[in-house]
C-alpha cells in the first residue's frame, strides 16, 4: 500500500531554517516525482514544490522560490529545507506523491498526514 | 499565474440531495483540471483527474465536466461522509489550487 509519512515539524523563530522529510513506502518510488503542499491554519491549500522523481527537475512556488529547496536521497526519502522562515510560513505540511511520472508537476495521488511548521517569535 | 475561483464559497445541503460545484479559470486551461476532497482534520484526497475520469476507488455518485474555463464537479446524491471542502487543481508547471467550497450539512 502506498504511504506517505512527514516528519520534523516544530516550532521555530523568524529568520530559521528548518528541513521536514517525507518517507516513502509501497510503490516504485524510482519512478514518480513529488510534492509539497502547504495549509495555513484555516486556509485553503498552496502548492509549494515539485521534484521529479531522479531530482533533475524542480519547481517551486513564488512564495517560497529562492527559500526553499526540495531534495531527494535517490531512494525513498524526499525533504524541504526551508530558510528564512517567515511568519506567514506557518501550516501543515504535506508532502503528495506525484501520478504521472513524467518531467513537469501532474496531479497528487497520494498524501501524507502533514508535519506542522509554526514560525513564531 | 492562472487563478481558479470556486464558487459557492459554502454549499448548505442535506443527505440525499444534488451537490454542484464550481470552478472558473482565469484563462483557458483545457483540460488541466483535478478536484480533490478534505474532510476536516484529515489530508486531501484526489477525486477526478483531466476533468472528468474519477481516481482509483473513486464512487460513481462523484463526476467532473467542463472546458475552456468553466468547470463543474457534482454529487449526485450526497452520503454523511460527502460533507466536505472541495478543492479544484490546475495542472502545469507551478500548479495552483482554489480557495475551496465548503459542503456542509444543511
Amino acid at each position: 500500500q502506498e504511504q506517505l509519512v512527514e516528519s520534523g515539524g516544530g516550532v521555530v523563530q523568524p529568520g530559521a531554517s528548518l528541513r521536514i522529510s517525507c518517507e516513502a513506502s509501497g510503490y516504485f518510488f524510482s519512478t514518480y516525482g513529488m510534492h509539497w503542499v502547504r495549509q495555513a491554519p484555516g486556509k485553503g491549500l498552496e502548492w509549494v514544490a515539485f521534484i521529479r522523481h531522479d531530482g533533475s527537475n524542480k519547481y517551486y512556488g513564488e512564495s517560497v522560490r529562492g527559500r526553499f529547496t526540495i531534495s531527494s536521497d535517490g531512494s525513498n526519502t524526499f525533504f524541504l529545507l526551508m530558510n528564512s522562515l517567515r511568519v506567514e510560513d506557518t501550516a501543515i505540511y504535506y508532502c503528495a506523491k506525484d501520478d504521472y511520472g513524467g518531467n513537469f508537476p501532474h496531479y497528487m495521488d497520494v498524501w501524507g498526514n502533514g508535519t506542522t511548521v509554526i514560525v513564531s517569535s | 499565474e492562472i487563478v481558479l475561483t470556486q464558487s459557492p464559497v459554502t454549499l448548505s445541503l442535506s443527505p440525499g440531495e444534488r451537490a454542484t460545484l464550481s470552478c472558473r479559470a482565469s484563462q483557458i486551461i483545457n483540460s488541466r483540471l483535478a478536484w480533490y476532497q478534505q474532510r476536516p482534520g484529515q489530508a486531501p484526497r484526489l477525486l477526478i483527474t483531466d476533468v472528468s475520469n474519477r481516481a482509483t476507488g473513486v464512487p460513481a455518485r462523484f463526476s467532473g465536466s467542463g472546458s475552456g474555463t468553466d468547470f463543474t464537479l457534482t454529487i449526485t446524491s450526497l452520503e454523511p461522509e460527502d460533507f466536505a471542502v472541495y478543492y479544484c487543481q490546475h495542472r502545469s508547471n507551478w500548479p495552483t489550487f482554489g480557495q475551496g467550497s465548503k459542503v456542509e450539512i444543511k
